[in-house]
Parts: structure tokens; sequence; C-alpha cells
């Protein structure tokens, strides 16, 4: 297994432009997971989802959107990006069957720098 | 929402000797605390992590304690090695039969000194 992946590992965006980072896990986890990590500091969660079609906003949802249209694939997409969106960017999942928290596995990042 | 504090930031300790992390959390509902190991420029991974309905869980050279009444736990990593240092991540969540994912603290920098 690949685990959790992510694409690109490295980004430099303009002030304004738009992308789409990209995630997907191969361990049919029900459970996915956008976090940032600015530097210095731990991981604030962005939105999460909890199945297919399934979304649902965390701590820090403002300037993001994330769709779940399939088990595997968890894409975090930013619109008229800004200097505050300079982060690193981790996706997660876990499989849980409805009775606790499971371990939270995490991609290798994506480091995306706004300019 | 839940909020997590984590000190020290800095813990620099000889080798061979132990290192204590602690953290403390507002969410009484919380009830699954994680720890993460993060190495420079690499994703965190997952060393411990303890439930509620559980004092203390020993890995090893690792352990974790929690005190639900003082909302708070701690890591605990005996006779330290070079390779222990990194950046320790503790987190809380409360599972109400949905995810609602991880509450981290800060961070603490474990330097083990030679």
């Amino acid at each position: 297994n690949a685990g959790v992946t992510q694409t690109p590992k490295f980004r430099i965006l303009k002030i304004g432009q738009s992308m789409t980072l990209q995630c997907a896990q191969d361990m049919n986890h029900n459970y996915m997971y956008w976090y940032r990590q600015d530097p210095g500091m731990g991981l604030k969660l962005i939105y999460y989802s909890v199945g297919a079609g399934i979304t649902d906003k965390g701590e820090v949802p403002n300037g993001y959107n994330v769709s779940r249209s399939t088990t595997e694939d968890f894409p975090l997409r930013l619109e008229l990006a800004a200097p505050s969106q300079t982060s690193v960017y981790f996706c997660a999942s876990s499989y849980s069957l409805g009775g606790s928290q499971e371990t939270q596995y995490f991609g290798p990042g994506t480091r995306l720098l706004v300019l | 929402g839940e909020n997590v504090e984590q000190h020290p930031s800095t813990l620099s300790v000889q080798e061979g000797d132990s290192a204590v992390i602690k953290c403390t959390y507002s969410d009484s509902a919380s009830n699954y605390f994680p720890w993460y190991k993060q190495e420079l420029g690499k994703r965190p991974q997952l060393i411990i992590d303890i439930r509620s309905n559980v004092g203390e869980k020993k890995d090893q050279r690792i352990a974790v304690t929690l005190n639900k009444t003082a909302k708070h736990f701690s890591l605990h990593i005996t006779e330290t090695q070079p390779e222990d240092s990194a950046v320790y991540f503790c987190a809380a969540s409360t599972y109400r039969g949905g995810a609602d994912g991880l509450t981290f603290g800060k961070g603490t920098h474990l330097i083990i000194q030679p």
C-alpha cells in the first residue's frame, strides 16, 4: 500500500491564483482530513469527511473548499490565494466503524508559498 | 471548541535521561489522546495514543498517562537516544459517533544532547 499520497510536494502561487491540492489513500479508510501547519505551530483542521459525499468544516475553513466524490480521493481547493495561506498542508485518513476514534495516518504534505 | 496547551516548547535532555512533555485540554468530553512525532520536513507519525477509559499506556521506552479529572496527559520517554530528537505534538479528539478531527498542541522541540 502507498498509504496517503499528496501532490504536488511544493508549489508557488501568486496572490489571487487558484489551485487544487490532491490527496488519495489506498487503505479503504472512510474518514479523511485536511490540516495546515504554519511554521513552529501545531496542525489545524481545515475540513474533514466521514465518507463519500459528506464533508464538514474544521477550525480554519475560510478560503478553502473540498469535495469527496470517492472513498479514495479528497482534494482541497484554494480559491483566490492569499499570503496567509502560505503553509504546509497535510492530508490524513483513518478508519472507524463508528465506535471510536482510530489512528490518523498522514500524507507527506504539500508546501505552499503564496507571493 | 477544544483547546490543547502543551509544555514546554523546547526540552533539552542528556542522552540516557528521561523526558516528560505535558498537555492540558479544555473539553471534558474529549476521549482520545494521540502523540505524534515529527522530524524536520517530514509528516507527523503516531508514536502512542490513549483513550479516556485508560489511565496509563506503555510501549517500550514510551509511556503516556492521562488524568481525566485534571484534564491533562503526559508523554514520558525513558533512556533517551539521539534518534528521539524531533518535535512532539499532543492532540485531543472528541468522538461522538462521527470524527471531528484532532486538536493539536503547539509542539515540543526535544533535543537530545550527546
